[in-house]
């Protein structure tokens, strides 16, 4: 199985800051890897898919990157709407994994 | 508009069944490969299982494998997950999740319903 070892677990930001949030394979595959958002007491919501796409309707203060089995979700310039727990997961094969979550709260 | 509703959750005693659906609107079902992922009370998300548009092809976390079915009926637009032998383990939110792109699995789930709660407890 490949395992997602995401960090940090949990950062606190203010309104306006970069934040980035890392998810490292524990081996190399395409870059079928995916983020998502997910808000208290609903479910997740499809971020950034295939690594770097858009998924449609997602602001572009969003964005993805990949660099051998490191991957990253960036939010350029967080907003209130933001905080909230990001999960990467890869879709290579399965099962599919998905990483221990990144809580971002407010500073 | 694309709408996917599980019910099915409940409280059932540790050894017992339970079969979760999702009901499914708004895009062509027989189309698309669905996923079922989980989430235990203050955890993370965990896959659970998948299966293709035509229903051919199933896949399975191992933490659930031969234990837990899921099916679909391309008829009525319902996806299906089978819990048999449940444990105190896999008391968590149950999410049917949509493929989003097709019978391509790589890209993610853009579509999920609101989760049923699965207790299983004596």
């Amino acid at each position: 199985d490949i395992q997602m070892t995401q960090s940090p677990s949990s950062l606190s930001a203010s309104v306006g800051d970069r934040v980035t949030i890392t998810c490292r394979a524990s081996q190399r595959f395409n870059n079928y890897l995916n983020w998502y958002q997910q808000k208290p007491g609903k479910a997740p919501k499809l971020l950034i898919y295939a690594a770097s796409s858009l998924q449609s309707g997602v602001p572009s203060r969003f964005s993805g990157s990949a660099s051998g089995t490191d991957f990253t979700l960036t939010i350029s310039s967080l907003q209130p709407e933001d905080f909230a727990t990001y999960y990467c997961q890869q879709s290579y094969s399965t099962p599919r994994t998905f990483g221990q979550g990144t809580k971002v709260e407010i500073k | 508009e694309v709408q996917l509703l599980e019910s099915g959750g409940g409280l059932v005693q540790p050894g017992g069944s339970l079969r979760l659906s999702c009901a499914t609107s708004g895009f062509t079902f027989s189309s698309y490969a669905m996923s079922w992922v989980r989430q235990a009370p203050g955890k993370g998300l965990e896959w659970v299982s998948a299966i293709s548009g035509s229903g051919d092809n199933t896949y399975y976390a191992d933490s659930v494998k031969g234990r837990f079915t899921i099916s679909r009926d391309n008829s009525k637009n319902t996806l299906y997950l089978q819990m048999n032998s449940l444990r105190a383990e896999d008391t968590a939110v149950f999410y049917c999740a949509k493929a989003t792109l097709g019978e391509n699995y790589n890209y993610g789930e853009d579509y999920w319903g609101q989760g049923t709660l699965v207790t299983v407890s004596s």
